[in-house]
């Protein structure tokens, strides 16, 4: 048991909407990373979050915001669906950016 | 581009008997290599980590191997159980910044039969 938390589990939507994923950290941790696996795919970085404030950035477009709050919850927002959007989106938390990231169960999007 | 490879899908191995996971890198400023399994329905779990400082970590029935000059690491499960069965992803982390956290492999299938 990870303590990381997310939700929806599953989520529909089609092209062109906009979606919010939500994620709870374990206590007293203060990084949150996101990631997105497609099908048959390792997770990809998407960003990282240090106390409220992006730390870093992978090969996304900025449609993929996120926030981070002070009591160790996040969102990730993901506008102008497309169809490839379409993925499990996971969130990991760790003590610090460099410490052990520990992952939540994933939120399955599919994009219509 | 992938930086991390894990070229082989899946293993399939006997309750009892050694499983070998193998892993590629190609970028040379990776120094911290971590191995996560995941279940279906669920996140990757952490399983063991190295520091490219080392050659060998060992944890329990988990030990990760590492040589550098070939870019390869390896995690090998003795003895092998059922509950081991699942998708193990090898992950690759910097150091030296960068927008790449974790960079992951696209993750091997393990079947431990009874």
């Amino acid at each position: 048991e990870t303590g990381v938390t997310q939700s929806p589990t599953h989520l529909i939507k089609t092209r062109g909407q906009q979606v919010t994923l939500r994620c709870s950290s374990q206590s007293g941790h203060n990084t949150v990373s996101w990631y997105q696996q497609a099908l048959g795919q390792g997770p990809q970085f998407i960003f990282q979050y240090y106390r409220e404030e992006e730390n870093g950035r992978g090969n996304f477009p900025p449609r993929f915001s996120g926030l981070q709050f002070p009591n160790y919850s996040s969102e990730l927002n993901v506008n102008a669906l497309e169809l490839d959007d379409s993925a499990l989106y996971l969130c990991a938390s760790s003590l610090t950016e460099w410490e052990t990231q520990y992952f939540g169960p994933g939120t399955r999007l599919l994009v219509l | 581009d992938q930086q991390v490879k894990q070229n082989s899908p899946s293993l399939s191995v006997q309750e009892g008997r050694i499983s070998i996971l193998n892993c590629d890198y190609t970028n040379s400023m990776f120094d911290y290599f971590l191995w996560y399994k995941k279940y279906p329905a669920e996140g990757p779990t952490f399983l063991i980590s190295i520091s490219s400082i080392k050659d060998k970590n060992e944890d329990g029935r988990f030990t990760v191997f590492l040589n550098k000059s070939a870019k390869h690491l390896s995690l090998h499960i003795v003895p092998s159980q059922p509950g081991d069965s699942a998708v193990y992803f090898c992950a690759a982390r910097s150091y030296r910044g960068g927008s790449e956290k974790l960079v992951f492999g696209k993750g091997m299938k393990l079947t431990v039969n009874p």
